[in-house]
């Protein structure tokens, strides 16, 4: 079965330092794994997604993740956070055995300091 | 592409009056189409799920329903809310990995 786990519920950075939100997988299939993004009282914006192709993948906004598949990790980072970025970030996993349906991760709300 | 329209966005609602949230998508044809829900302060739960039309499974036991009564059109329905149905729905399609997202519902059961 498809499980994602969000390692951190809440993480906090100061404007223009690193951000790191970790996610693990566990998957059957070769998985797609996807990072989304919730604004407050927003609908959900995809960041990027993995589908096999390269392990390292480029989003939008300055977000890239790094398959890991002997860690079965899937970890989002950006070299420099903005007070914009502070939003609930979703780590999701796909299920290609049922329907393609989204396994969604608990989430990670990121706060950002000035 | 796909656009989905999802209607109404917020929703006041009493305990015990019934539910109807529609979902439709445009730009594609035979998705696969999915009812979410997000609790306050949690991720997003998988309700429901269609492959086409009058096809529907569900994921988990709840006061709600789910029908496909045309290709792109999903709707969610309940006969007797309850308090514990408060939350934010979404609606997504999907077509060879291409997801799409409503931009949702806020339902408050009062």
């Amino acid at each position: 079965a498809q499980s994602v786990t969000q390692l951190d519920s809440h993480v906090s950075v100061s404007e223009g330092t690193p951000v790191l939100l970790r996610c693990n997988y566990s998957s059957s299939y070769s998985p797609s794994l996807f990072w989304y993004v919730q604004h407050p009282n927003k609908g959900l914006q995809l960041l990027l997604k993995y589908t096999s192709a390269a392990t390292l993948v480029k989003g939008i906004n300055g977000f890239e993740a790094e398959f890991k598949k002997s860690e079965t990790s899937f970890h989002l980072t950006k070299p420099s956070a903005h007070m914009s970025d502070a939003a609930e970030y979703f780590c999701v996993v796909s299920d290609p055995g049922g329907y393609n349906k989204l396994i969604f991760g608990a989430g990670t709300r990121l706060a950002v300091h000035p | 592409s796909q656009t989905i329209h999802q209607w109404p966005a917020t929703l006041v609602q009493p305990v015990g009056s019934p539910l109807s949230l529609e979902c439709t998508v445009e730009g594609t044809s035979n998705p696969n189409l999915y009812w979410y829900r997000q609790a306050a302060g949690r991720g997003l739960q998988l309700l429901f799920y269609s492959v086409g039309i009058g096809q529907i499974s569900s994921e988990v036991p709840q006061n709600l329903s789910a029908s496909r009564p045309q290709d792109r059109q999903f709707i969610l329905s309940s006969k007797k809310l309850l308090l514990s149905d408060s939350g934010f729905y979404l609606c997504a399609s999907d077509i060879n990995y291409g997801y799409t997202f409503g931009s949702g519902t806020r339902l408050t059961v009062v």
